[in-house]
């Protein structure tokens, strides 16, 4: 199994700003992703984090907008840029064990005024 | 493109009712299926999962059966309790996905006494 932190576990910023949010595992993963979670939806695939490369991003979501830093395997951050309200979600992590399970961190609930 | 249709919610059960909860999929290949719940308050967890064709998944007296030609994987639970009150999500990850998984809508379970 894995264990996620992640920071902050929810915040509320203004519109324009930026947040980042730390994804931080207790062993080293391959795999690791970051999803969203719209208010009263299922989860998206944003991007895989790819470890010393860029991102791989999903339809719909770019690197300006989503920039994604993976600097070793056991952390991962996700900032996203000019918010607006639309980007109230929850944030969530998750990676992919040894045996392919995928976990998930406990999200990051983001409220945009 | 990968997809994944749940049953609408929410579902209000009486505590001991049967449970069905439907999930039906598009995926190209053989995809592997999973159900994941969220109670409140928490994150995401592998409820079960299946990664070939007529393959049961079970855990904590939930069971889903993996149906090619019908191309679902309806979750079930013979007698529900109310700590079984959550929001419960069918996920698929295709051949070749890359572990990324496709999320349906959810549908959220109340359990009453």
């Amino acid at each position: 199994s894995a264990v996620i932190s992640q920071k902050p576990s929810r915040d509320i910023c203004q519109r324009g700003t930026s947040l980042t949010i730390q994804c931080q595992v207790d062993s080293q993963v391959t795999m690791m992703f970051w999803y969203r979670q719209q208010p009263g939806q299922s989860l998206t695939l944003i991007a895989t984090a790819n470890q010393g490369s860029e991102a791989t991003y999903e339809s719909g979501f770019v690197i300006d907008k989503f920039p994604i830093s993976r600097p070793n395997l056991t952390f991962s951050t996700l900032t996203v840029s000019n918010l607006s309200p639309e980007d109230s979600s929850i944030y969530l992590c998750s990676v992919v064990s040894g045996d392919g399970e995928q976990f998930f961190g406990p999200g990051t609930r983001l409220t945009v005024l | 493109g990968n997809s994944v249709t749940q049953m609408e919610g929410p579902v209000t059960l009486s505590e001991e009712a049967f449970l069905t909860i439907n999930c039906t999929y598009t995926a190209t290949g053989y995809p592997s299926l999973f159900w994941y719940v969220q109670y409140p308050g928490e994150g995401l967890q592998l409820l079960l999962k299946a990664t070939k064709a007529d393959d049961k998944g079970s855990n904590k007296g939930f069971e889903a059966t993996y149906r090619k030609e019908t191309t679902s994987f309806h979750l079930e639970k013979g007698s529900v309790q109310v700590s079984d009150s959550a929001v419960y999500f069918c996920a698929l990850s295709s051949t070749g996905g890359g572990n990324k998984l496709t999320f349906g809508t959810g549908t959220q379970l109340k359990v009453e006494l």
